[in-house]
């Protein structure tokens, strides 16, 4: 069964780093990308970048490069999201998503289950 | 940057119904970059439509995608309790390469 398992529930202060994990299962981790979507309390789906497994290439949105950095460990089958200095606004639902590398179909098709982060001084 | 826009953004219908959904693009898209999703309050979002029109794995046939161009449509044949929830529409856009979510339409029972 391919599972997607997010880490744990998160409350941190403004100016605190956190990294959250994204472990893969029942499939060959390298061969689909990584992608991390955020969602606020009562908006909708962000996109906010991307990982290749295989290789660590990434690509970010405009809105998030520079504020997040997304890594991953193949040997570990898991992928990190992670900020150096969190923001109250930083406070969201972060969902990590996968896609098949090289297909036709741009898709995600499993999601993690989600990991909230709760920033507040 | 494409820009994703879905209406209406409620829609209320009652079980049996049939419900029609819209995402227009900004510009043209390839259908192939084209997906839907359904998300239920407290759960992830999920898979129901890719390439515009095809349905992903264990996703009922009562779940439909067509369209083409800037004009996409999502149709749930006959609605289901389950079907109410929250649904977008996604793009793939390669300049820069990014994904882009509508703002989502809410199905609510009547």
């Amino acid at each position: 069964e391919v599972q997607l398992v997010q880490s744990g529930a998160e409350v941190k202060k403004p100016g605190e780093s956190l990294r959250i994990s994204c472990k893969g299962s029942g499939y060959s981790f390298p061969s689909y990308w990584i992608n991390w979507v955020r969602q606020m309390p009562g908006k909708g789906l962000e996109w906010m970048g991307r990982i290749d497994p295989s290789d660590s290439s990434t690509n970010y949105s405009p809105s998030f490069q520079g504020h997040v950095t997304i890594s991953a460990d193949k040997s570990m089958s898991t992928a990190y999201l992670q900020w150096s200095s969190l923001k109250a606004s930083d406070s969201a639902m972060y969902y990590c998503a996968r896609r098949l590398s090289g297909a036709v179909w741009y898709r995600f098709d499993a999601w993690g289950q989600g990991t909230l982060v709760t920033v507040s001084s | 940057e494409i820009v994703l826009t879905q209406s209406p953004g409620t829609l209320s219908l009652s079980p049996g119904e049939r419900a029609t959904l819209s995402c227009r693009a900004s510009q043209s898209v390839s259908i192939t970059y084209l997906a839907w999703y359904q998300q239920k309050p407290g759960q992830a979002p999920r898979l129901l439509i890719y390439g515009a029109s095809g349905r992903a794995t264990n996703i009922p046939d009562r779940f439909s995608g067509s369209g083409s161009g800037t004009d996409f449509t999502l149709t749930i044949g006959r609605l289901e309790p389950e079907d109410f929830a929250v649904y977008y529409c996604q793009h793939y856009g390669s300049s820069p390469p990014m994904h882009t979510f509508g703002q989502g339409t809410k199905l609510e029972i009547k």
